[in-house]
């Protein structure tokens, strides 16, 4: 049992270029979440999704993009990568709001 | 607008001693509170969590309080051991049926021993 699945663990973009960060899980979890943590910050919430097809912003969205075309998979699209979207994010799901299950990160860098 | 505080960004503690980390929020609505906690390099891991209709709830060395007139909560672990070395996280949610969490900004522990 995987548990929630996120790839790849580490990546460095360039200004403008654009990249996919994969998230899977296969726990069968209605709800899925994308979320950033920023040097001394909490979580903030990109999107999120409560279930196939169902898509909606969270409280930093702009700049990202989602799909949820499976319950298992929650890919974050980044379009034009610019530098204050360096930043560690984490996929998580959930199937009763009773504790997330995370991911182990991806740690981003945009130079 | 920041709804939910941990107003101290590191702690330390001898091990076997009490730990205590402290939780602000601001909106009365949040019904559900949880703590994660978090080693480097990987995700945040459920710890212990409390409804809003309850005042304390424990788990083994885990114990958190909800003082709602004051919108505190409080995480303690007795004892402490050096495993517990770790960042936790304060998490609270609106009954919204979507389960989107509020987090705090952390709060880095370190057990010595």
């Amino acid at each position: 049992n995987a548990g929630v699945t996120q790839t790849p663990k580490f990546r460095i973009l360039k200004i403008g270029q654009s990249m996919t960060l994969q998230c899977a899980q296969d726990m069968n979890h209605n709800y899925m979440y994308w979320y950033r943590q920023d040097p001394g910050m909490g979580l903030k919430l990109i999107y999120y999704s409560v279930g196939a097809g169902i898509t909606d912003k969270g409280e930093v969205p702009n700049g990202y993009n989602v799909s949820r075309s499976t319950t298992e998979d929650f890919p974050l699209r980044l379009e034009l990568a610019a530098p204050s979207q360096t930043s560690v994010y984490f996929c998580a799901s959930s199937t009763n709001g009773n504790g997330y299950t995370f991911g182990s990160g991806t740690r981003l860098t945009v130079v | 607008d920041q709804q939910v505080k941990q107003n101290s960004p590191s702690l330390s503690v001898q091990e076997g001693r009490i730990s205590i980390l402290n939780c602000d929020y601001t909106n009365s609505m949040f019904d559900y509170f949880l703590w994660y906690k978090k080693y480097p390099a990987e995700g945040p891991t459920f710890l212990i969590s409390i409804s809003s209709i309850k005042d304390k709830n424990e788990d083994g060395r885990f114990t958190v309080f909800l003082n709602k007139s004051a919108k505190h909560l409080s995480l303690h672990i007795v004892p402490s051991q050096p495993g517990d070395s770790a960042v936790y996280f304060c998490a609270a949610i609106l009954p919204s049926g979507t389960y989107k969490y509020i987090f705090g900004t952390g709060t880095r522990l370190k057990v010595l021993a």
